[in-house]
């Protein structure tokens, strides 16, 4: 099946540093991926949209400034936390699909920001 | 807006049934989705349907009525691995470039 794999798994960085997280998709193109955070027992709340080639589209409240997305190819997107406070540590996962069907998840990327 | 509804906990024992129910309100349905999650994990998938009906891949059923905007994953003979959270999620445009918008999730907690 397909496969999005999603770089780190766990960061720790210091307050003001950026933090760059991948997701790839491995074995197919995507045109698309979506970009989601997630707090402790909660549910998955989409911060933007990356699509291949242009840019990001966010969802309201999201800084995009704060957090950059760069689609530069059909297999690889990237998420920049930059300026990371202690309250930006939380979890991060990223999607894409193939058709209306499945999503498939990278692995997620846990962000402590001390 | 938009909107999943879905029970936030539910409790089961090993080897019963459980139902999980999931209504929507969303501006465009283009299917339902389940996905399973266990704690620290990431979202995995379970089943689509994108017609009404039932759909069964092993011991997981799901279900989709678009006039009720209702669906539900059935899960039966469930086991302790079981035990994680469950995610209804509807797309709101046609193919790869649908999002998902998720519910808040239910937590199934199954007990010996």
């Amino acid at each position: 099946g397909a496969v999005v794999s999603q770089h780190p798994s766990r960061v720790i960085c210091k307050s003001g540093t950026s933090v760059k997280i991948e997701c790839r998709s491995l074995d197919f193109q995507a045109t698309t991926m979506f970009w989601y955070r997630q707090f402790p027992k909660k549910s998955l709340m989409l911060m933007a949209t990356s699509n291949e080639g242009s840019k990001a589209t966010y969802e309201q409240g999201v800084e995009k400034d704060k957090f950059l997305i760069n689609h530069a190819s059909l297999t690889l997107s990237t998420l920049t936390v930059t300026s990371a406070h202690p309250e930006d540590s939380s979890f991060y996962i990223c999607s894409a699909s193939r058709g209306s069907s499945e999503a498939f998840f990278g692995q997620g990327t846990r962000l402590t920001v001390v | 807006g938009q909107s999943l509804e879905q029970p936030s906990e539910v409790t089961a024992v090993e080897g019963a049934i459980v139902q999980i129910n999931c209504t929507y309100q969303t501006s465009g349905f283009y299917g339902l989705s389940w996905y399973q999650q266990h704690d620290g994990g990431a979202p995995t998938f379970l089943s689509y349907n994108g017609l009404d009906g039932l759909e069964e891949t092993g011991r997981f059923s799901s279900f989709l009525s678009r006039s009720d905007s209702y669906g539900y994953l059935l899960l039966q003979e469930l086991q302790m691995k079981d035990s994680a959270s469950y995610f209804c999620a509807v797309r709101d445009r046609r193919g790869s470039q649908g999002n998902l918008i998720f519910g808040k999730g239910t937590k199934l907690s199954v007990k010996p």
